[in-house]
């Protein structure tokens, strides 16, 4: 059973410039959120996806964007980085449909913004 | 808004004490309490849930009470031993009418000295 598979693990970027994370959820699951979180607190929600389209959204910028693919798998965009998203993004995996609210994380993609 | 907060925000314990984390919520709405423990580097493990219809379970050496009148909850760890040390989550959500945003508190980094 395949769990929550992200990429890349570790990616630098410069000021300015965009970037792209990846993520399949767990085998099963219809439901990606991403979370970010910064050195020393706890994920903050970005925004979920849910049948291709976001559900729900978090309280940040229009410069994070995302979209969610047939076969559940989602990508989460960046655009105009600022030193500030330097932090780990997670995504996590859960089953709509199952009503049960439990998400699972994957390893989460490390972000260094120079 | 929705928020989380959780205390204390470190706690130093020895080995084969109990450790308690303390947590409150805003959203009186949220029915399902996720608790989680991230190791250094690595990503959110879920570890034990309770949901609102019950008021205390128990896994092993892991305990979680919940009191919905006074939207606490809390996280009991007996016997601790020093693979127990890490950075430890409660979080709050509000299935299925929330889709699974999870909001989570700021953390508690637990040290377990042998």
């Amino acid at each position: 059973d395949a769990g929550v598979t992200q990429s890349p693990t570790h990616l630098i970027k410069t000021r300015g410039q965009q970037v792209t994370l990846r993520c399949s959820p767990k085998s099963g699951h219809d439901t990606v959120s991403w979370y970010q979180q910064a050195l020393g607190q706890g994920p903050q929600f970005i925004f979920q996806y849910y049948e291709e389209e976001e559900r729900q959204r978090g309280n940040f910028p229009d410069r994070f964007s995302g979209h969610q693919f047939p076969n559940y798998s989602s990508e989460l965009n960046v655009n105009a980085l600022l030193l500030g998203d330097s932090a780990l993004y997670l995504c996590a995996s859960s089953l709509t449909k199952g009503r049960l609210g439990t998400i699972y994380f994957g390893e989460g993609s490390w972000l260094t913004v120079v | 808004g929705e928020n989380v907060e959780q205390h204390p925000s470190t706690l130093s314990v020895q080995e084969g004490d109990s450790a308690v984390i303390k947590c409150t919520y805003s959203d009186s709405a949220s029915n399902y309490f996720p608790w989680y423990k991230q190791e250094l580097g690595k990503r959110p493990q879920l570890i034990i849930d309770i949901r609102s219809n019950v008021g205390e379970k128990k896994d092993q050496r892991i305990a979680v009470t919940l009191n919905k009148t006074a939207k606490h909850f809390s996280l009991h760890i007996t016997e601790t031993q020093p693979e127990d040390s890490a950075v430890y989550f409660c979080a709050a959500s509000n299935p299925p009418t929330s889709y699974d945003k999870v909001i989570f508190g700021p953390g508690t980094s637990l040290s377990v000295i042998p």
